[in-house]
C-alpha cells in the first residue's frame, strides 16, 4: 500500500504562496521527489531531495527533513496553469519509485 | 528523440483476453517502469527493470509479466483480462539517479469489460 500522505486538496488565488506537505515512512528510504500531473495529461519530474534542505527552482522550490521523514512542495507566485495534482514518490532504491495519492490544487482567479 | 512512447492509447478488452502493452523509448535510459493509475489514488508500481535482462516486481505484480529484451522496449503483458485491470497504464524510464527523474509516457487508457 501507500506509504506517502498527502492532503488530498489544496485551494488558493492567483499570486498567492501555497505548500502542499508530504510525510513517508522511513524503511527504505533514499529521497523524495514531486511531480505534477495535469488531469488527462502524464505525470512530469518536478524536483528531487535526495539530502536535507531546500532545492528550489524558479517557482517552485522542495524541502526535506529526514529526522522528520516529512518534505513539502512550495509554489510561489501561483498562476492559474499551476491548476494540477502533485504527487509526492518515494526513492525505494534501484530507482524505484514509491507514489503518495497526491494533492489536488486548485488556483482560482 | 521521442522519448517515451506507449501504445496503444486506448483499448476495450473482454474479461480473459490477453494483451500486451508496448513502451519504448529512444533515450537509452536504463531504468523502466510500468505504474497502473486509478481514479482517486496514485501510481502503483507494478513492475520495473534495472537494465536489460532484468526485472522485478513492484507493489501490485498480480496478472501482469514484463519482460527487458532490449534496452529500448519494456513490454507490460497482461495474461488475462480482468475489471479490476481497468486503469490507465504509465510507463516510464530514467538514466540513473533519480536527480533527473523519470520521464513518463502519455499512457494507455484500458478498459476491461
Amino acid at each position: 500500500g501507500q506509504s506517502l500522505e498527502q492532503p488530498s486538496e489544496v485551494t488558493a488565488v492567483e499570486g498567492a504562496i501555497v505548500q502542499i506537505n508530504c510525510t513517508y515512512q522511513t524503511s527504505g528510504f533514499y529521497g523524495l521527489s514531486w511531480y505534477q500531473q495535469h488531469d488527462g495529461g502524464a505525470p512530469t519530474f518536478l524536483s528531487y531531495n535526495g539530502l536535507d534542505g531546500l532545492e528550489e527552482t524558479g517557482r517552485f522550490s522542495s524541502f526535506l527533513s529526514r529526522s522528520d521523514s516529512y518534505g513539502y512542495l512550495l509554489l510561489q507566485e501561483l498562476q492559474m496553469k499551476d491548476s494540477a495534482s502533485y504527487f509526492c514518490a518515494k526513492d525505494g532504491g534501484f530507482q524505484k519509485l514509491v507514489f503518495g495519492t497526491g494533492t489536488r490544487l486548485l488556483v482560482s482567479p | 528523440n521521442a522519448g517515451v512512447t506507449q501504445t496503444p492509447k486506448f483499448q476495450v478488452l473482454k474479461t480473459g483476453q490477453s494483451m500486451t502493452l508496448q513502451c519504448a523509448q529512444d533515450m537509452n535510459h536504463e531504468y523502466m517502469s510500468w505504474y497502473r493509475q486509478d481514479p482517486g489514488m496514485g501510481l502503483r508500481l507494478i513492475h520495473y527493470s534495472v537494465g536489460a535482462g532484468i526485472t522485478d516486481q513492484g507493489e501490485v505484480p498480480n496478472g501482469y509479466n514484463v519482460s527487458r529484451s532490449t534496452t529500448e522496449d519494456f513490454p507490460l503483458r497482461l495474461l488475462s483480462a480482468a475489471p479490476s485491470q481497468t486503469s490507465v497504464y504509465f510507463c516510464a524510464s530514467t538514466t540513473g539517479g533519480l536527480v533527473g527523474g523519470y520521464t513518463f509516457g502519455s499512457g494507455t487508457r484500458l478498459t476491461v469489460v
